[in-house]
C-alpha cells in the first residue's frame, strides 16, 4: 500500500536540544496528521493540519503543512526523556464510504532522548 | 477524553485456529472504523475499512476472506484472523470515527502471536 517516506528514520539526542522530522509524498493530501507512538500502544495524535502553509503548535510541538500539500515536518523544542517514541506522520488519501477520513502513515522516526 | 477500546491487548494461539478482536468506542458512536497492521519496527498499514450494517472495504492484497470484519453495532466491530499462521502475528490496531465530529481515535492495539 501507498506510505508516506519519513526522515530522518531514527534520532538520538541529548535532553534539551531540538528535534525536527519531515514527511513527504509524491501524492496531494488534504489533511496532515502527527502521531506518537510508545512501545506495545497505539498511536495518538500531537497535531492535525487542515490548511496548505499552515502552522501550528501545541506545546513544544509545532508542525507544518507544505504549500504544495505534499510534505510536512515537525519540530520538538527542548526535548525531553518522555518524548521517546516512534513519530508518526499521517495523510488524509481518501474518504470512506461514509465521508470520514481514511490515512495513510509515515514510515515513522524512532526518537531517543539521552537524559 | 473519547476512548476506543480493543481485546484483548495480546493474545497467543496456536497455528490453523481462528482468532476475533475486538474494537469498541466507548463514548462515542461510530459509522466507520478502520483496521490497521502493523509487523515490528514498521509503519501501520491499512487493511480494511469497517462500515457499520455493510460489508467492510478491504485494501488491496488484504484476503477478505481471511481477515473477516463484522461491525454489527455503531460501537462494535470485529476483526477475526481465521486458521492464522505464524505470518499473521502482528500488531492489529482500530481506529473509530466519531460519527458527530469526525474526530478519529485509535484504539491500544492488540498482538497476536501465532505459534
Amino acid at each position: 500500500g501507498q506510505q508516506l517516506n519519513q526522515s530522518p528514520q531514527s534520532m538520538f539526542i541529548q535532553e534539551g536540544e531540538d528535534v525536527s522530522m519531515n514527511c513527504t509524498s509524491s501524492s496531494i493530501f488534504n489533511t496532515w496528521l502527527w502521531y506518537k507512538q510508545d512501545p506495545g500502544e497505539g498511536p495518538v495524535l500531537l497535531i492535525a493540519l487542515y490548511k496548505a502553509g499552515e502552522l501550528t503548535s501545541n506545546g513544544r510541538l509545532t508542525a507544518q503543512f507544505g504549500i504544495t500539500r505534499k510534505d510536512s515536518f515537525l519540530n520538538i523544542s527542548a526535548s525531553i526523556p518522555s518524548d521517546v517514541g516512534i513519530y508518526f506522520c499521517a495523510g488524509q488519501a481518501g474518504w470512506a464510504n461514509t465521508g470520514f477520513q481514511k490515512l495513510v502513515f509515515g514510515t515513522g522516526t524512532r526518537l531517543l532522548v539521552s537524559p | 477524553g473519547a476512548v476506543v477500546s480493543q481485546h484483548p491487548s495480546w493474545v497467543i494461539c496456536k497455528s490453523g485456529t481462528s482468532v476475533k478482536i475486538e474494537c469498541r468506542s466507548l463514548d462515542f458512536q461510530a459509522t466507520t472504523m478502520f483496521w490497521y497492521r502493523q509487523f515490528p519496527k514498521q509503519s501501520l498499514m491499512l487493511m480494511a475499512t469497517s462500515n457499520e450494517g455493510s460489508k467492510a472495504t478491504y485494501e488491496q492484497g488484504v484476503e477478505k476472506d481471511k481477515f473477516l470484519i463484522n461491525h454489527a453495532s455503531l460501537t462494535l466491530s470485529t476483526l477475526t484472523v481465521t486458521s492464522a499462521h505464524p505470518e499473521d502475528s502482528s500488531f492489529y490496531i482500530c481506529s473509530a470515527t466519531d460519527i458527530d465530529t469526525g474526530e478519529l481515535f485509535f484504539g491500544e492495539g492488540s498482538r497476536l502471536t501465532v505459534l
